[in-house]
């Protein structure tokens, strides 16, 4: 089966630096996603790693290393409105479904 | 706006009852995915459709179906509903040939009563 593994929650203050792990196990793999959702609005796209390495954009950056199915992404200068769940999501093969992680909830805090 | 449209927004119904959910995609996305998010919890893949054919199915309950239509609408039939069934409900849809990046709607809040 599959599953993704991500901490359940992450309290930081304003101007931190916040990292979410994220593992993997699935038998396929093409590309981690992040998404961040906040409290009930719809998920919105982050940032997509399909390659090993390190993706920039603005504040945020994702990291990938497919030999040790793992990934993170990292929340530079951290405001309050950065305050949400985010999701770690795997696609197995290309056109398929996201399996998403249960999400990590990040708490600002002034 | 994502381009993806989910009716309605907000939807309270009793148990035992039948809803409708409806979903239009972005303009020139084939697929629609479907899932089921309950409180404070991740997303569940209900059902996938591409260019009006079932491509996968999830933990989607039997009293659950859905359709895609000509036009690429897709809706998502809940029936004999049970308190359990309370949750967001949020539709995807993803352009053909991009790795990477749903575009979901805003979702429908289903409140079972």
């Amino acid at each position: 089966g599959q599953s993704l593994e991500q901490p359940s929650e992450v309290t930081a203050v304003e101007g931190a630096i916040v990292q979410i792990n994220c593992t993997y196990q699935t038998s396929g793999f093409y590309g981690l996603s992040w998404y961040q959702q906040h409290d009930g609005g719809a998920p919105t796209f982050l940032s997509y790693n399909g390659l090993d390495g390190l993706e920039e954009t603005g504040r945020f950056s994702s990291f990938l290393s497919r030999s040790d199915s793992y990934g993170y992404l990292l929340l530079q200068e951290l405001q309050m409105k950065d305050s949400a769940s985010y999701f770690c999501a795997v696609r197995e093969a290309a056109g398929n479904k996201l399996t998403f992680g249960g999400g990590t909830r990040v708490l600002v805090k002034p | 706006d994502s381009g993806v449209t989910q009716t309605p927004k907000h939807l309270i119904t009793a148990t035992g009852q039948r809803v409708t959910l409806r979903c239009s995609p972005r303009s020139g996305d084939l697929s629609v995915y479907w899932y089921q998010q309950s409180l404070d919890q991740g997303l569940q893949f209900l059902i996938q459709y591409y260019n009006g054919e079932e491509r996968a199915k999830g933990n989607i309950l039997e009293r659950f179906s859905a359709q895609q239509f000509p036009d690429l609408h897709s809706e998502l039939n809940l029936s004999s509903l049970e308190l359990g069934d309370s949750a967001l409900y949020f539709c995807a849809s993803m352009k053909t040939g991009v790795p990477y990046g749903y575009t979901f709607g805003s979702g429908t809040r289903l409140t079972v009563v």
